[in-house]
């Protein structure tokens, strides 16, 4: 079956500008997962879904950064007037079941921020 | 906050010889996960090890876990060229998030 699918997979932002990274789970997915990964580092927790709810958003870096999931199902990740410091790949994960179970793992949105 | 530490973080080898990846951890976790990336893909779930003493192994690579000593080892036996690759261990506790490893960045020289 369909895997995660993330788009788009390369954005290259100005700085200043608003970017919107979109995420579809694996149909039947309860949890959803964003992660940001800097270069040669491993991924590091941003925010969690359990269907729409947003129960854990405590990775995210500042408020600059915004998740939804309103129907349960695809999610976007908002950066708001980004920064080069934001330039990262950003990977979305599923999971069948609550959090803690294993997640399965978009390609990832390479943003630059130039 | 749970605390995830994999060495080496870089690790050359020549094709046929045997090492070792391993991943300390800082408290208590249910479970542990090994990944493997490749250049500029995405992650690929290699092994979930669910409890003390749990061994599992898939073609060239197998993982261990001693939850006693909060350690987990992939070992790589007889490497070949198609094993390159960064791979990662994650853990995660009663919480939701997973706890990432710095990886280990494998290269397999023929």
């Amino acid at each position: 079956g369909a895997g995660v699918s993330q788009s788009p997979r390369y954005k290259v932002a100005k700085r200043g500008q608003d970017v919107a990274l979109r995420c579809d789970p694996i149909s039947g997915h309860v949890s959803l997962f964003w992660y940001q990964q800097a270069l040669g580092q491993g991924p590091e927790f941003l925010t969690y879904f359990q269907n729409e709810a947003q129960l854990d958003k405590s990775g995210l870096p500042s408020d600059r950064f915004f998740a939804e999931r309103p129907e349960g199902s695809v999610s976007t990740l908002k950066i708001q007037r980004t920064q080069q410091e934001d330039s990262a790949v950003y990977l979305c994960a599923s999971s069948l079941r609550q959090a803690g179970y294993e997640q399965y793992f978009g390609p990832g949105t390479r943003l630059t921020v130039t | 906050e749970l605390k995830v530490e994999q060495n080496p973080l870089f690790l050359s080898m020549q094709e046929g010889k045997n090492y070792t990846i391993y991943c300390n951890y800082s408290t208590t976790s249910d479970r542990l996960y090994w990944y493997r990336q490749d250049p500029g893909k995405s992650l690929e779930s290699l092994f979930v090890l669910l409890s003390n003493g749990a061994v599992k192994q898939e073609g060239r690579l197998m993982a261990s876990l001693d939850t006693k000593a909060r350690l987990s080892t992939l070992h790589i036996t007889a490497a070949v060229h198609d094993l390159s690759a960064t791979y990662f261990c994650a853990l995660t506790n009663t919480g939701n998030q997973f706890y990432f490893g710095t990886g280990t960045s494998l290269t397999v020289i023929p």
